[in-house]
């Protein structure tokens, strides 16, 4: 069964600590995003990865930041957390070859910060 | 650049009543289209896609959407809910002809399905 798992399904954090949110695949997808749900919002892409060491920001790239070092891990990173960045953090990926754009999610990690 | 809309924040809807979720997009140029769902406290699950071809879709679950390239429409119908349909849905597009893929969302459309 194929998959993309992110390491924390919730976190509680205090304002200016770091964050690392950790999601992994097992589909060799070239492709993953990191995503941001909010009630009303929809998702809304922070950043993307075209290929290993390669990322691109999304719409709302600011506060954040990401890695990749490996094809199947892709990090997002908050420097210095934010209540503002409370937030329901969704993980995703898609395969490079043929690519239609059809995303496969993760669980998703819910961050609360204080 | 694209756009999805999905008017209805929330839909009410009584057990085995059926139900339609809007979705209209804009886009210059060719695009695919999908349908998420999410179930409570979980991620997004593919529900349906078009990608060319037949104008109706289905899923494995009995919900089916039309694209109408006219209307720029992909609305979502099922012709009767279960409780278990209780969830949000968000519409999704994608440009065609892009190597390195991003889908755009909608705000998503809450289903709540009262027995």
């Amino acid at each position: 069964d194929v998959k993309v798992t992110q390491s924390s399904r919730y976190l509680v954090k205090r304002t200016g600590e770091k964050v690392f949110l950790e999601c992994v695949q097992d589909m060799d997808h070239e492709n993953m995003f990191w995503y941001r749900q909010d009630p009303g919002l929809g998702l809304r892409l922070i950043y993307f990865s075209y290929d290993v060491k390669m990322k691109e920001k999304g719409d709302i790239p600011e506060g954040y930041s990401v890695s990749r070092e490996k094809k199947e891990r892709f990090s997002l990173i908050l420097e210095s957390a934010s209540t503002n960045q409370t937030s329901m953090y969704l993980c995703a990926s898609s395969s490079g070859l043929g690519n239609t754009g059809e995303l496969f999610f993760g669980e998703g990690s819910r961050l609360t910060v204080l | 650049a694209q756009s999805v809309t999905q008017l209805d924040s929330q839909v009410p809807v009584f057990e085995e009543a059926p139900v339609e979720l809007r979705c209209n997009y804009s886009s210059s140029v060719s695009v695919y289209l999908f349908w998420y769902v999410q179930y409570p406290n979980q991620g997004l699950q593919l529900l349906l896609k078009y990608l060319s071809g037949s104008t109706l879709v289905e899923s494995i679950n009995g919900f089916e959407a039309e694209f109408n390239k006219s209307q720029t429409s992909f609305h979502l119908r099922k012709p009767s809910v279960h409780i278990s349909d209780t969830a949000e849905y968000f519409c999704a597009v994608g440009r065609i002809g892009r190597s390195s893929y991003k889908l755009i969302f909608g705000s998503g459309t809450r289903l709540l399905v009262r027995p």
